[in-house]
């Protein structure tokens, strides 16, 4: 009953560094999507997947990579961290194809600080 | 680029009392409404979502309101409750058929015992 999965929890980092924020999912969701969460801004998507082997960017995909080599996992790369990378990461997968109904599933979130 | 206004950014009502919050899109192409409520230290969850073939949805206390012509819709939580205190944000698809979101700035809600 696992759902999504984002790990670590927390991580500090310092300006110029790189990193993954992991995601995985269980079940078996087409669609996989990373947002990021800053005070007064919501949520805003940084890149999205909708299937192994396919990603396309979002509102905000500077400074970030992804890639999804299966339909489980999607991670988030950072190439050299920045402060203003600083936010709370989530990562969220629902179905492909959308009803009144249909869920997105986030995971518990990446809470990062770049000093 | 936001495509979803939301307001007010924080709200404080008394237990008992009805708690609204409201979203303009500017998108005519949406076609599918959800609200997501996100409690602190977790990852939002879908309240509740209308389609805009209708104007109105009711979930027990919970009831989204969606006016076409206006481009608006509202949620509205009847007898609010002290645990109902979470962030709320309404959202819409930026594609047709599939789970690209774009969400609004988020409501603190806060209901006083």
């Amino acid at each position: 009953n696992a759902g999504v999965t984002q790990t670590p929890k927390f991580q500090v980092l310092k300006t110029g560094q790189s990193m993954t924020l992991q995601c995985a999912q269980d079940m078996n969701h087409e669609y996989m999507s990373w947002y990021r969460q800053d005070p007064g801004m919501g949520l805003r998507l940084i890149h999205y997947s909708v299937g192994a082997g396919i990603t396309d960017q979002g509102e905000v995909p500077n400074g970030y990579n992804v890639s999804r080599s299966t339909t489980e996992d999607f991670p988030l790369r950072l190439l050299s961290a920045a402060p203003s990378q600083t936010s709370v990461y989530f990562c969220a997968s629902s179905p492909i194809l959308r009803t009144e109904n249909t869920e997105a599933f986030f995971g518990q979130g990446t809470r990062l600080t770049v000093v | 680029q936001q495509q979803v206004k939301q307001s007010p950014q924080s709200l404080i009502v008394q237990k008992g009392g009805i708690s609204i919050i409201n979203c303009a899109y500017e998108n005519t192409a949406f076609d599918y409404f959800p609200w997501y409520q996100q409690f602190p230290g977790k990852g939002p969850a879908l309240l509740i979502a209308i389609r805009p073939d209708v104007s109105e949805k009711k979930e027990g206390r919970f009831t989204i309101s969606f006016n076409k012509s206006a481009k608006q819709f509202s949620l509205h939580i009847m007898d609010s409750q002290p645990g109902d205190s979470a962030t709320y944000f309404c959202a819409s698809p930026l594609n047709t058929g599939f789970q690209k979101l774009v969400f609004g700035t988020g409501t603190r809600l806060l209901v006083s015992p």
